[in-house]
């Protein structure tokens, strides 16, 4: 079956240390693999997609077939950094999609 | 430009209650998605739009949830005989076309079911 998981539901680092925020998936064909964020108060938002290989805010996210992993990492994190993550697996079958999350990851960044 | 819209923000009702949640989505998106956040459960995928093709209802967890897009735009769904367990947030995402690589999601309609 079709699996995200995040094994941490809070996660909480000083301004300036480095965050890693796992995500592990399970899928037999090729992953599309997406980080959404959510701040608070706001919307669920699109942070970025393992395709395009882009450093979004600092963040940057490797697909590792062999591990079936996605992690999320920022070398310095910030207090602005401080939401909700959700780590999310595309799926397109019989003329339908849909993307399948993780339980997401609360991050804290104190001061 | 506008994102996707929904409505009410909050909803409150009584157990046995119908109700219509309503979602807008971007001018131009042919792909619309509703999905459940709900405490422990996290982010669930109800139904899914695309164009004026049959839409995948494989999500809705029973037959007292059902869903249309009229014009293919604007989205209701409809909860019928609500029960406490459907208290949670309810998100609509649209994308431009199926198979883009970005979903927008509007800001939720937050259903407490007394």
């Amino acid at each position: 079956a079709q699996r995200v998981t995040q094994p941490e539901k809070l996660l909480s680092v000083f301004k300036g240390a480095p965050v890693e925020l796992k995500c592990n998936y399970s899928y037999s064909g090729s992953p599309e693999l997406f980080w959404y964020v959510q701040y608070s108060r706001q919307r669920l938002q699109l942070l970025l997609r393992h395709i395009s290989r882009e450093s979004i805010k600092g963040f940057t996210a490797d697909l590792n077939k062999g591990e079936t992993s996605f992690h999320l990492k920022k070398p310095f994190a910030q207090e602005e950094d401080s939401a909700m993550y959700y780590c999310a697996l595309r799926l397109t079958q019989g003329g339908s999609e849909k993307l399948v999350f993780g339980k997401g990851t609360k991050l804290t960044v104190n001061p | 430009g506008a994102g996707v819209s929904q409505s009410p923000s909050n909803k409150v009702t009584e157990k046995g209650k119908d109700v219509e949640l309503r979602c807008d989505p971007i001018s131009g998106h042919t792909a619309l998605y509703w999905y459940r956040q709900s405490l422990g459960q996290g982010l669930e995928f109800l139904i899914y739009f695309q164009g004026n093709s049959a839409p995948d209802k494989s999500g809705l967890p029973s037959d007292r949830f059902s869903a249309e897009r009229t014009g293919g735009s604007v989205s209701t769904l409809t909860i019928q005989r609500t029960q406490q367990e459907d208290s949670a947030v309810y998100l609509c995402a649209s994308s431009l076309a199926a198979g883009a690589n970005e979903q927008y999601f509007g800001p939720g309609t937050r259903l407490t079911v007394t």
